[in-house]
C-alpha cells in the first residue's frame, strides 16, 4: 500500500469555483504534513503546513483528520493562476517525507 | 527562496558515461536529500544526507551513489548512466530541528541518457 495516496484528477473548474482535494496516508506515526505546489516544469514549493486544528491562509484551508488519516485541502474563489499540481506530503521522526503523486487543477476561464 | 542551487540544470549524455549532479545550499540546513521524478510516479527518494559524511539510501537508490563531505554539498553520481536514469532530479533540504519543517525544493536537473 503505498504511504501516501490521492485522487490524480485532473479537476477542471471554473474561475470562482470552489475545489477540495483530499489525500490520505498509510502510517498512524506520520507526524508532519503539508501541502506542495508544483508548477509545470517547475520545482515543488510549500503552499502550507497543516496543523491538527486546521489552518486558513487567505483562499487556502487545510485540515487533518488523524483518526480518519487523511489531510484535505480546499481552494475558494479559484484563479487562473492556482493552476497547478498539488501534492500532499507526510513527514514522520527522523525527517522522512512521504509524496502523493499530485493532483491537477486546471482553473478554466 | 531557500538557498539551494543545482547544477547542472540540464545534462544530455550517453549510456554508459558516469555522471554527476550536485546540490549546494546556503541554509546550513542539516539534511539534503535527492528526489527523482517521472511521470505516473511522482517523486521518489534515492538517497538523502542527516549530516557529513552521513547518508542513507532511499526507495530507488540503485545505480546511484552520493557523498557528502561539507554541510553545503551533497553530490549525486550516476557511475554507469542508463537510460532508464533519464528523468528530473530534485534537491531538497530541511532544517530538523523539530516537527512540522518542511522540505525545500532546488530547481531541478534535467538528465537525458541516450
Amino acid at each position: 500500500r503505498k504511504e501516501v495516496e490521492q485522487d490524480p484528477g485532473p479537476f477542471n473548474v471554473p474561475e470562482g469555483a470552489t475545489v477540495a482535494f483530499n489525500c490520505t496516508y498509510s502510517n498512524s506515526a506520520s507526524q508532519s504534513f503539508f501541502w506542495y505546489r508544483q508548477d509545470c516544469r517547475k520545482e515543488p514549493k510549500l503552499l502550507m503546513s497543516v496543523y491538527s486544528s486546521g489552518n486558513e491562509d487567505g483562499r487556502f484551508t487545510a485540515q487533518l483528520n488523524r483518526a480518519s488519516q487523511y489531510i484535505s485541502l480546499l481552494i475558494r474563489d479559484s484563479k487562473l493562476s492556482d493552476s497547478a499540481t498539488y501534492l500532499c506530503v507526510v513527514a514522520r521522526t527522523g525527517n522522512q517525507f512521504y509524496f502523493g503523486t499530485g493532483t491537477s487543477l486546471t482553473v478554466i476561464p | 527562496d531557500a538557498g539551494i542551487t543545482q547544477s547542472p540544470r540540464h545534462k544530455v549524455t550517453e549510456t554508459g558515461t558516469p555522471v554527476t549532479l550536485r546540490c549546494h545550499q546556503t541554509e546550513n540546513h542539516r539534511y539534503m536529500y535527492w528526489y527523482r521524478q517521472d511521470p505516473g510516479h511522482g517523486l521518489r527518494l534515492i538517497h538523502y544526507s542527516y549530516g557529513v559524511k552521513d547518508t542513507d539510501k532511499g526507495e530507488v537508490s540503485d545505480g546511484y551513489s552520493v557523498s557528502r563531505s561539507k554541510t553545503e554539498d551533497f553530490l549525486l553520481t550516476l557511475e554507469s548512466a542508463t537510460s532508464s536514469q533519464t528523468s528530473v532530479y530534485f534537491c531538497a533540504i530541511s532544517d530538523g530541528t523539530g516537527p512540522n519543517q518542511p522540505q525545500h525544493f532546488g530547481d531541478g536537473t534535467r538528465l537525458s541518457i541516450l
